[in-house]
């Protein structure tokens, strides 16, 4: 099956200065990668995704690099605030009607990440 | 849009009682939605995916007749803790896929505290 290992496990940065979450993957099946922002006693909230063909995407301050070939992905945040302090989780999927026709899209989660943005 | 509800947020029962959450998508409908389970720090464990009219299919070590779950609806699935016992105490969320893509939206999570 699929695993996924995700780091760093904990990230405090300064209010304004950039954050990187970085990511692998085992299954080279897998072509969705979502990454989600949970803040504490909510449920995840998914900000941003990208599939497996496409190498990079962009919403704001929010960007996501895909490297098929090195299975690995990062999730990029710019201009932190303090109100972007979460865990934040990725996750891959190998798709819904895979060849085994079971995974009805079930994602595998990475560990997850602290992030702190001090003011 | 994309939202999914809870029933109820937070829930404290006893020992040995059965425990029903709902998982509901408002604005979208959903062939599919997954029952995870979050300890604390934790990241989130798969339980079983539930499929509208058939079904479920539970994760390895995860005991079917202890958490029931059914998908009557598109846009409801329901998730029974029988015989609670206190290490069923956990945080449970629920997602919902919608459309063709895996693109899953997540409820806000159901707090049961089983004494």
């Amino acid at each position: 099956g699929e695993n996924v290992e995700q780091h760093p496990s904990t990230l405090s940065v300064q209010e304004g200065d950039s954050a990187v979450i970085k990511c692998t993957y085992s299954d080279s099946a897998s072509n969705y990668f979502p990454w989600y922002k949970q803040e504490l006693g909510k449920g995840p909230q998914l900000i941003i995704d990208i599939r497996s063909n496409v190498g990079e995407k962009k919403d704001q301050r929010i960007a996501v690099t895909l490297n098929k070939t090195a299975k690995h992905f990062s999730l990029h945040i710019t201009e932190t605030q303090p109100e972007d302090s979460a865990v934040y989780f990725c996750a891959a999927s190998s798709g819904v009607g895979d060849a085994g026709g079971t995974s009805y899209g079930k994602l595998t989660f990475g560990q997850g990440t602290i992030l702190t943005v001090h003011p | 849009g994309a939202v999914v509800s809870q029933h109820p947020s937070r829930v404290i029962c006893k020992s040995g009682t059965s425990v029903k959450i709902e998982c509901r998508s408002l604005d979208f409908q959903a062939t599919t939605m997954f029952w995870y389970r979050q300890f604390p720090k934790k990241s989130l464990m798969l339980m079983a995916t539930s499929n509208e009219g058939s079904k479920a299919t539970y994760e390895q070590g995860v005991e079917k007749d202890k958490f029931l779950i059914n998908h009557a609806s598109l846009t409801l699935s329901t998730l029974t803790v029988t015989s609670a016992h206190p290490e069923d105490s956990s945080f449970y969320i629920c997602s919902a896929r919608r459309g063709a893509y895996n693109e899953q939206f997540f409820g806000p999570g159901t707090r049961l505290t089983v004494l």
